[in-house]
C-alpha cells in the first residue's frame, strides 16, 4: 500500500513562513491535495492538484510537488492558521491515501 | 451554497449494525462521486468508501470491505453508509465529502472539496 509521511508537528512564529512536507515514493508523479482541519471542525481543502487554490483560500497558501516530496507553504503565518494539515493522493493500489497529519503551532 | 449534512451516528454494540445518511444540497448531486472519510478520536483521516455519480461503482477501503455498503438516491440527493459487524476500531467521526477532479488513463486527480460536519459513531459494549 502507498504511504504518505508527514512530520507530526511544525512550529513557526507569527509573520514567518511555515513549510509542511509530505513524503511518498514518486509522489511527484501524483496529484497532491492539502487540507486544513481546525479543532472540532471538518477538514477544508486549501490546495489541490499540487499547486491550485480553491476560491476563498488566501494566496498565502501554496503548494509544490517534486520527486519524493510535496510541500505546503504558508507565508505570513497568522494565529488563525494554527490547525492540523493533511496531504492526500489517489493511488492505483490504495485508492485515496492521507498522510498522518501535521500539527501547525503558531508560537 | 454547497451543504452536506450527516446523520445517524450513535453508540452501538460490537457486532451490531448502523446506517449513516448524508443529505446534500447546493450542487448537482447526480454529477459527482461522494465519499465517506472517517477520523478516529485523536487520529488522522482515513478514506472509507466512494460511490460514483450514477451509483454504479462502489469502492471500499480494505478495513471495511465486506462489512460496509455505500449507496445513494439521486432523486432525494442522499447518500447512505450501511455498517455491519461493527468493531471497536470503527469508532470515529464519519464525514461525507464531495469529490472534485477526474480520472483518465488509469490515473485519478481527485480531491474532496466540500465536507459535512461529521457524525460520531461509537462502538462499545
Amino acid at each position: 500500500s502507498y504511504v504518505l509521511t508527514q512530520p507530526p508537528s511544525v512550529s513557526v512564529a507569527p509573520g514567518q513562513t511555515a513549510r509542511i512536507t509530505c513524503g511518498g515514493n514518486n509522489i511527484g508523479t501524483k496529484s497532491v491535495h492539502w487540507y486544513q482541519q481546525r479543532p472540532g471542525q471538518a477538514p477544508v481543502l486549501v490546495v489541490y492538484d499540487d499547486t491550485d487554490r480553491p476560491s476563498g483560500i488566501p494566496e498565502r497558501f501554496s503548494g509544490s510537488n517534486s520527486v519524493n516530496t510535496a510541500t505546503l507553504t504558508i507565508t505570513r503565518v497568522e494565529a488563525g492558521d494554527e490547525a492540523d494539515y493533511y496531504c492526500q493522493v489517489w493511488d492505483k493500489s490504495s485508492d485515496h491515501v492521507f498522510g498522518g497529519g501535521t500539527k501547525l503551532t503558531v508560537l | 451554497q454547497v451543504q452536506l449534512v450527516e446523520s445517524g451516528g450513535g453508540v452501538v454494540q460490537p457486532g451490531r449494525s448502523l446506517r449513516l445518511s448524508c443529505a446534500a444540497s447546493g450542487f448537482t448531486f447526480g454529477s459527482y462521486g461522494i465519499h465517506w472519510v472517517r477520523q478516529a478520536p485523536g487520529k488522522g483521516l482515513e478514506w472509507v468508501a466512494v460511490i460514483s455519480n450514477d451509483g454504479v461503482n462502489q469502492y471500499y477501503a480494505d478495513s471495511v470491505k465486506g462489512r460496509f455498503s455505500i449507496s445513494r438516491d439521486n432523486s432525494k440527493k442522499t447518500l447512505s453508509l450501511k455498517m455491519n459487524s461493527l468493531r471497536a476500531e470503527d469508532t470515529a467521526v464519519y464525514y461525507c465529502a464531495k469529490e472534485v477532479g477526474y480520472c483518465s488513463g488509469g490515473s485519478c486527480r481527485l480531491a474532496f472539496d466540500y465536507w459535512g460536519q461529521g457524525t460520531l459513531v461509537t462502538v462499545s459494549p
